[in-house]
């Protein structure tokens, strides 16, 4: 099984600022996703991060605002950028399941004041 | 388009009663079922996945669920219901075709009482 490590766990950020969440999985994979939990909903896919290509964006997800960065097979970062209140959310990172299931990240909460 | 529902938002049962969560799904390709729990301020568990074989799968915490490919469903099942078992749970379904990608239910909201 994969060991996801999220930082930061939480944090409250001022609107208008921007907030990098870290993702350091324990073993290299191919495929990292992204995924976002608004308050009270369920999870949404961000964007899927490959290593060595450009993030590929869901729909109504934008690079500009969620920048993502995957330098090699066991690290990734998503930036929420410019944010506001609506971005206050639990982000979450994923990685791919190759046989088993898919892990997933503790999770960063999100509050934007 | 992929879609799953999860047609209850909320259920409540009785501690020791049994339990079953609906989850039905439209997906394109052959696919890959999960079911998660996520307690309140914690992450997301797995409880059981199903990818093929055997159509009734066994997980953890006693949570067992039966793939029915002619009903697209992949409903959760507990015989006797514990009070830690209150919690959000989540279908999810996947497909190597979609890239991997996981869509989710909306959840449902499992509360117990004593």
């Amino acid at each position: 099984s994969a060991v996801i490590s999220q930082k930061p766990s939480r944090d409250i950020c001022q609107r208008g600022t921007s907030l990098t969440i870290q993702c350091q999985v324990d073993s290299q994979v191919t495929m990292m996703f992204w995924y976002r939990q608004q308050p009270g909903q369920s999870l949404t896919l961000i964007a899927t991060a490959n290593q060595g290509s450009e993030a590929t964006y869901e729909s109504g997800f934008v690079i500009d605002k969620f920048p993502i960065s995957r330098p090699n097979l066991t690290f990734s970062t998503l930036t929420v950028s410019n944010m506001s209140p609506e971005d206050s959310s639990i982000y979450l990172c994923s990685v791919e399941w190759p046989n088993t299931e898919a892990f997933f990240g503790q999770g960063t909460r999100l509050t934007v004041v | 388009a992929q879609s799953v529902t999860q047609p209850d938002i909320h259920i409540t049962v009785s501690e020791g009663a049994s339990l079953e969560l609906r989850c039905n799904y439209s997906y394109g390709a052959t696919p890959y079922l999960f079911w998660y729990v996520q307690s309140p301020g914690q992450g997301l568990q797995l409880l059981l996945k199903y990818f093929s074989g055997d159509t009734l799968v066994q997980g953890i915490k006693g949570f067992e669920a039966e793939f029915k490919r002619s009903q697209s469903s992949f409903n959760l099942r507990k015989p006797s219901v514990h009070w830690s078992d209150a919690a959000e749970y989540f279908c999810a379904v996947g497909a190597r075709e979609y890239g991997n990608k996981l869509v989710f239910g909306a959840g449902t909201i499992l509360r117990v009482k004593s």
